[in-house]
C-alpha cells in the first residue's frame, strides 16, 4: 500500500516548456487536490477534484490544467513553464466529502529557469 | 474565509511539554479547528481536530476554549524528531479544501 505517490521527485523546466506531473493514490479516496508551498509559505491550492470525470478550480489555478479519468489518477499540467512556477507540489487525498484528515504525497520540487 | 494567527517561530528542549496558540477570531460556527505537521521536504500529515472543549489522541492533545476564538495544540515530552513546522487550520463541516497559514517552526533542542 503506497498511499499518494508523486513522480517525478524533482524537475528541472526552460521557461515555456510543459510538463505533466503525476500523483496516483492506492487508497481508493474520492477526493484529490494538488498545493503549490513556495518557500517559507504555507500551501496554496491550485486545483481539485471530488471524483472521477470532476474537477474544479482552487486558489491559485492559473497556468495549470487537470484531469481526473480515474480515481487514482490525478495529474497536474503546467502548459507553458514560468519561472513564477518555481515551487514544490503537493498532491493530497481524502476518503470523500468533508473527511477530517488528508494524505500528502512527498512533494515534487519544480524549478523552471 | 476566517483567518489564523500563530507565532512564527518556537524554540524548546527535549522532554519539555509544548504548547503552540492559534488564535481565530473570526472562527465559523460550523468551522472545525485542524492541526498538521510537515517535516522538511515532506508533505503535510494531519495531527489532530477538533471542535470545542479537549480532544486527545496518541500524539498530541487541543484545547479550544468555550469561546473557540482560540486554541492550543499540545505535544507532551517533545523530541528532536518533533522538530517541524505546525499548521492551524480552520475548516468547514463538509468541506475538504484546506487553507494553509505560514505556520509555527518548533525546534526542539538537546
Amino acid at each position: 500500500n503506497a498511499g499518494v505517490t508523486q513522480t517525478p521527485k524533482f524537475q528541472v523546466l526552460k521557461t515555456g516548456q510543459s510538463m505533466t506531473l503525476q500523483c496516483a493514490q492506492d487508497m481508493n479516496h474520492e477526493y484529490m487536490s494538488w498545493y503549490r508551498q513556495d518557500p517559507g509559505m504555507g500551501l496554496r491550492l491550485i486545483h481539485y477534484s471530488v471524483g472521477a470525470g470532476i474537477t474544479d478550480q482552487g486558489e491559485v489555478p492559473n497556468g495549470y490544467n487537470v484531469s481526473r479519468s480515474t480515481t487514482e489518477d490525478f495529474p497536474l499540467r503546467l502548459l507553458s513553464a514560468a519561472p513564477s512556477q518555481t515551487s514544490v507540489y503537493f498532491c493530497a487525498t481524502q476518503p470523500g466529502m468533508g473527511d477530517t484528515e488528508a494524505f500528502f504525497g512527498q512533494g515534487t520540487r519544480l524549478t523552471v529557469v | 474565509l476566517a483567518k489564523t494567527t500563530q507565532p512564527i517561530s518556537m524554540d524548546s528542549y527535549e522532554g519539555q511539554e509544548v504548547n503552540i496558540t492559534c488564535s481565530h477570531n473570526n472562527i465559523a460556527t460550523n468551522d472545525y479547528i485542524t492541526w498538521y505537521q510537515q517535516f522538511p521536504s515532506q508533505g503535510p500529515r494531519f495531527i489532530i481536530q477538533g471542535y470545542k472543549t479537549k480532544v486527545t489522541n496518541e500524539v498530541a492533545s487541543l484545547f479550544i476554549p468555550a469561546d473557540r476564538k482560540s486554541s492550543t495544540l499540545s505535544l507532551p515530552r517533545v523530541s528532536l524528531s518533533d522538530t517541524a513546522v505546525y499548521y492551524c487550520l480552520l475548516r468547514g463541516a463538509g468541506a475538504n479544501n484546506l487553507f494553509f497559514g505560514t505556520g509555527t517552526r518548533l525546534t526542539v533542542i538537546p
